[in-house]
């Protein structure tokens, strides 16, 4: 079956600690992005990679990083540097051409200890 | 920048009647997409419904329909024949492009209307 899968369902963060959240597509899809949803609030964009070897900032990428190293995979690393991590964290890609279409996967829960 | 407006924090409907709820946007484009995304307890969002704004006629599927009118930039799902498994968070979705070599797009969210659905 195709899809975006994300590991894990849920993380814990140590204070000072960096944790990568992984996301993988089997769509073919070129264009892959990660957003942030805090309690009440809609998604907002972090990052997005249009190609790979390439990303871009988004809205709040402040205290984040990735990597798109391969097609299939962009994974989001939340440095220490992010002071404010907890949050849910989706990916989504969609195909490279008009339909501007973006499916997601099921998200990761990242909870500071 | 382009935002999108949902003021229906929630809103409750019997099962087997309509409900539409309400989405305005802000934009100075012409060309643009707008979705409405369902998020259930599980918290995937998944896709219910596309509008292209060049088209004027309104986008359905299935139970879904919406009610797109550009000038007023106005984008209201109406749901049919409610079921229990509607009962959701549902998104508006502003979608630009963003440009450079690809066509990736950026979605601008809604807050969110939270839908019950009563027997």
């Amino acid at each position: 079956d195709g899809g975006i899968t994300q590991s894990p369902k849920y993380l814990f963060r140590k204070e000072g600690q960096n944790v990568t959240l992984s996301c993988e597509q089997n769509l073919n899809h070129d264009a892959m992005y990660w957003y942030r949803q805090d309690p009440g609030q809609g998604l907002r964009l972090i990052y997005y990679s249009q190609i790979v070897n390439d990303f871009q900032k988004g809205d709040i990428a402040e205290g984040y990083s990735v990597s798109r190293e391969k097609k299939e995979s962009f994974p989001l690393t939340v440095t220490s540097a992010q002071k404010n991590p907890t949050a849910f964290y989706l990916c989504a890609s969609s195909i490279s051409y008009s339909s501007q279409t973006q499916y997601f996967g099921p998200g990761t829960r990242l909870l500071v200890l | 920048a382009q935002t999108v407006t949902q003021s229906q924090p929630e809103m409750s409907v019997q099962e087997a009647e309509t409900v539409t709820l309400s989405c305005t946007y802000d934009t100075s484009e012409s060309d643009y997409y707008l979705f409405w995304y369902k998020q259930p307890p599980s918290r995937q969002m998944i896709l219910v419904i596309r509008q292209e704004a060049y088209k004027q006629q309104n986008a359905t599927e299935n139970r879904f329909s919406v009610n797109f009118q550009k000038a007023a930039k106005s984008f209201s799902l109406k749901i049919s024949d409610s079921q229990l498994g509607d009962a959701a968070m549902y998104f508006c979705a502003y979608s630009s492009s963003l440009g450079g070599t690809g066509t990736a797009s950026k979605l601008t969210f809604g807050t969110g209307t939270r839908l019950q659905v009563t027997l």
